[in-house]
């Protein structure tokens, strides 16, 4: 099946600072990447939806400007944590979507394995 | 919008036993469902995934799955767990037009041997 991969694993980093995470498709083409974010003991929430060659797609109440994603080719896209605080530790999960013919929107989604940020 | 319910926080089943992880949705037209299973401190695994046809699905390490329109619900199910099937599940649904997936809140499954 297809692959998508996450670096770092974990990071730890201090408050003020930015951090950068990457994903990647590493066996087919994603011009559709999905940044999530989990808490403890909950759910995946949605953060934003990256388009190769365009801006990503934020979701209502997450800030744009502190969240800066970046799809520059069609097997990366970052997500840059900037200026971090220690509210914005959490898991962090990509996703790729398989790219489909026709008309109908596939949406099988491949996981990386997240991203632990911790913010002291 | 879509919206997915997993009723059951916890279930503790005992190996061997059989297993059924509740699953409803809401959403007004036919939506794409997926069972997804995620073990601590990775990232989420595909078990399975209806689109349409047959409402019952086959997935991987012996899940499957029925879609009930009727009942709004795709419930997944095992006949016989293994210890090594402890970890979370979710359930998501999709739009056919959309872009996104709406988790459930997980269900979180502890083996006893």
């Amino acid at each position: 099946g297809a692959v998508v991969s996450q670096h770092p694993s974990r990071v730890i980093c201090k408050s003020g600072t930015s951090v950068k995470i990457e994903c990647r498709s590493l066996d087919f083409q994603a011009t559709t990447m999905f940044w999530y974010r989990q808490f403890p003991k909950q759910s995946l929430m949605l953060m934003a939806t990256s388009n190769e060659g365009s801006k990503a797609t934020y979701e209502q109440g997450v800030e744009k400007d502190k969240f800066l994603i970046n799809h520059a080719s069609l097997t990366l896209s970052t997500l840059t944590v900037t200026s971090a605080h220690p509210e914005d530790s959490s898991f962090y999960i990509c996703s790729a979507r398989v790219p489909s013919g026709g008309a109908v929107i596939s949406h099988e989604q491949f996981f990386g394995p997240g991203t632990r940020l911790t913010v002291l | 919008a879509q919206s997915v319910t997993q009723p059951d926080i916890h279930i503790t089943v005992s190996e061997g036993a059989s297993l059924e992880l509740r699953c409803n949705y809401s959403y007004g037209a036919t939506p794409y469902l997926f069972w997804y299973v995620q073990s601590p401190g990775q990232g989420l695994q595909l078990l399975l995934k209806y689109f349409s046809g047959d409402t019952l699905v086959q997935g991987i390490k012996g899940f499957e799955a029925e879609f009930k329109r009727s009942q709004s619900s795709f419930n997944l199910r095992k006949p016989s767990v293994h210890w090594s099937d402890a970890a979370e599940y979710f359930c998501a649904v999709g739009a056919r037009y959309g872009n996104k997936l709406v988790f459930g809140a997980g269900t979180i499954l502890r083996v006893k041997s």
